[in-house]
């Protein structure tokens, strides 16, 4: 069982340039979240997908950010005319089927990308 | 969103000492997790506990739901337990919201 992967694992930009990040899930997971960490804080939400919908995207920080999953597997993370304060890691997660009363919704995270703008 | 806080926010521990990291949530959750963060940034899953007390090996957690607190005890600590624990909690399904972490040093 691999785990989540998420590529590149470190992206220097310079400001204002656009950056793509891929997260490729555990196989039989079919949700899938992104997450950001700054320094010295925990990950905050920013967007999940069930299969290749996206269901909850109102935490997303700014109209510069997107996120699909065309294909209900692997999903990109784009971030349009990059600022220093998007510097920062971004995680992946993902859980398993909603199998009703016997759903565990445990998240299963990436090593993450550690993206710099410079 | 449902609120966490997590003491203490720093511990210094010599190897072999025991400790427990508290976490205080703001709402009723249908998901906690405990995490730790290594050096590079993994966060690596030690328990899925919404509820009750689980044990793995020299960690061990109880989430007492009704009273909206988890703990997660370590013993006989190692300097490989170094690094940041964090707990976090979801309501809705999808979103974990994450306390500030507990950032702990054994030292040998």
């Amino acid at each position: 069982d691999t785990g989540v992967s998420q590529n590149p694992r470190h992206k220097i930009t310079k400001r204002g340039q656009n950056v793509t990040f891929r997260c490729d899930p555990i196989s039989e997971h079919n949700r899938l979240y992104w997450y950001r960490q700054t320094l010295g804080q925990g990950p905050e939400f920013l967007t999940y997908f069930q299969n290749e919908a996206q269901l909850e995207k109102s935490r997303l920080l700014s109209d510069r950010f997107s996120a699909e999953r065309p294909k209900g597997s692997f999903s990109t993370l784009e971030i349009q005319r990059t600022e220093q304060g998007d510097s920062a890691m971004y995680l992946c997660a993902s859980s398993p089927r909603d199998r009703g009363i016997l759903w565990d919704p445990e998240q299963y995270f990436g090593p993450g990308t550690r993206l710099t703008v410079t | 969103g449902i609120q966490v806080e997590q003491s203490p926010p720093d511990l210094i521990l010599q190897e072999g000492a025991n400790s427990t990291l508290r976490c205080n949530f703001s709402d009723s959750v249908n998901n906690l997790q405990w995490f730790h963060q290594n050096p590079w940034g993994q966060l690596i899953n030690l328990f899925y506990i919404p509820s009750g007390t689980k044990q793995n090996g020299r960690l061990s957690a109880t989430t007492v739901a009704t009273e909206r607190y988890s703990l997660l005890y370590i013993s006989s600590s190692q300097t490989t337990d170094s690094g940041v624990y964090f707990c976090a909690v979801g309501d809705s399904g999808y979103a974990l919201n994450f306390g500030k972490g507990t950032s702990l040093l054994v030292t040998p």
